[in-house]
């Protein structure tokens, strides 16, 4: 089965700081995205990486930065948190030959005060 | 761009079937996904269809394909309360960068009643 693991479940920061959040993944996938999922708005793309060192801006990127040094990880980076950032963040990965489906995390609930 | 339909909360008594549909706009997917989201969980990956089938049976689950109305349907059969949950809808796209992303629907609140 495949494994994607988010380091936290639940993080509360303060404005202004800088969040990492890390999602690790067993399969040796090259696909990997970061997504974020609030109340009315389903989930939303924020970035992806189909290859390490690779990434691509999804349909949300602004106020946020990725990073994919190796092939099983896959980090969102908040350069500045702010409460609007407040959220559960959702990391997939995905096989990258042929359509294949994510395969999601748990998902950290991040909260910004 | 691709947008994804799906009515927010569908409600059914414990033992009957759920029908949780969802419309889509791009006809060129190729995919079409169900993931289920338990409160407090991420999305497990339930069901996915081929865009050349129009049917596809798992178990309690049924997936119809309306490709014409681009019109997705999961049918749970004999639903129990361990169904309650968020489904999401979701197709394929293709970013051209590598990766081939999802666009998610915004989910149907399925409520068991006893």
């Amino acid at each position: 089965d495949v494994k994607v693991t988010q380091s936290s479940r639940y993080l509360v920061k303060r404005t202004g700081e800088k969040v990492f959040l890390e999602c690790v993944q067993d399969m040796d996938h090259e696909n990997m995205f970061w997504y974020r999922q609030d109340p009315g708005l389903g989930l939303r793309l924020i970035y992806f990486s189909y290859d390490v060192k690779m990434k691509e801006k999804g349909d949300i990127p602004e106020g946020y930065s990725v990073s994919r040094e190796k092939k099983e990880r896959f980090s969102l980076i908040l350069e500045s948190a702010s409460t609007n950032q407040t959220s559960m963040y959702l990391c997939a990965s995905q096989w990258g030959v042929g359509n294949q489906p994510q395969h999601f995390g748990d998902g950290t609930r991040l909260s910004i005060l | 761009g691709e947008d994804v339909e799906q009515s927010l909360f569908l409600s059914v008594r414990e033992g009957d079937s759920s029908v949780i549909n969802c419309t889509y706009t791009d006809s060129s997917s190729t995919y079409l996904y169900w993931y289920k989201q338990e409160p407090g969980a991420g999305l497990q990956l339930l069901t996915y269809i081929f865009s050349n089938m129009d049917m596809k049976q798992d178990q309690r689950l049924t997936v119809l394909l309306n490709k014409k109305d681009k019109h997705l349907s999961l049918r749970i059969a004999d639903t129990q309360t361990g169904d309650s949950a968020i489904y999401f809808c979701a197709e394929m796209f293709f970013s051209g960068g590598g990766a081939d992303g999802l666009t998610f629907g915004k989910g149907t609140h399925l409520i068991i009643q006893p």
